[in-house]
């Protein structure tokens, strides 16, 4: 059974904060890493994605992978009442399969 | 660019009654996805279509659901008969493809069975 483990939180943090977000995969062959936003109520919305080892950076967010350990994390820096949602992990095994989700990470950041 | 176009937005039937749900993907987006998320988990998928032909159906309980995609662009989606554990928000998702595997969300169906 392939699997995407994230902690569902919630996580709490103040405004202005750096928030972390984590997420482990079981299956090393695991090609691609994404992650969504899903506010209540709405559909998933793609933030990031990330192929190789390292960080890439996007404005307030940094996603970083380490395949040797099968983890990959997403930064939220400067914190914004806004970006309070649900924070999905997923991973596809090639290129044009389905993504195969965490059941996600709930943020709250506080004003 | 117009997004991904699902419908109806809200459903709701009693358990043994049947119901469709219909997806348009973003024009050009070879393969479309139909994905089950219930409350509190994180999406799931039901069946994969590139072009019109099925390429995952593995997870797609096929005595009571079924989908098709006729001319390779809208699909629907179908329960018959629903079960109480059907209730959830049925999220339809379209990509490139092989080229490219960045998928996009429509806004979802929610369906309550009771």
């Amino acid at each position: 059974q392939k699997e995407v483990e994230q902690n569902s939180g919630p996580l709490s943090v103040p405004e202005g904060a750096i928030a972390s977000l984590n997420c482990t995969y079981s299956d090393r062959g695991s090609q691609s890493f994404f992650w969504y936003r899903q506010y209540s109520g709405k559909s998933p919305e793609l933030i990031m994605f990330i192929y190789s080892n390292g960080d890439k950076e996007d404005g307030r967010f940094t996603a970083q992978l380490n395949k040797a350990s099968q983890y990959v994390s997403l930064l939220i820096r400067d914190s914004q009442p806004s970006d309070s949602a649900t924070y999905l992990c997923a991973v596809t095994l090639e290129a044009g399969t389905a993504l195969i989700f965490g059941k996600g990470t709930t943020l709250s950041v506080s004003s | 660019e117009a997004g991904v176009a699902q419908s109806p937005r809200y459903k709701i039937i009693e358990k043994r009654q049947s119901v469709a749900f219909w997806c348009n993907p973003i024009s050009g987006h070879a393969t479309l996805y139909w994905y089950q998320q219930i409350l509190g988990q994180g999406p799931k998928l039901l069946i994969q279509f590139q072009n019109n032909g099925v390429v995952d159906d593995s997870q797609l309980p096929k005595d009571r659901f079924s989908a098709e995609r006729l001319k390779g662009v809208d699909s629907t989606l179908k329960i018959q008969p629903a079960k109480l554990e059907d209730s959830a928000v049925y999220l339809c998702a379209s990509s490139l493809g092989l080229r490219g595997d960045t998928q996009y969300f429509g806004p979802g169906t929610r369906l309550t069975v009771l």
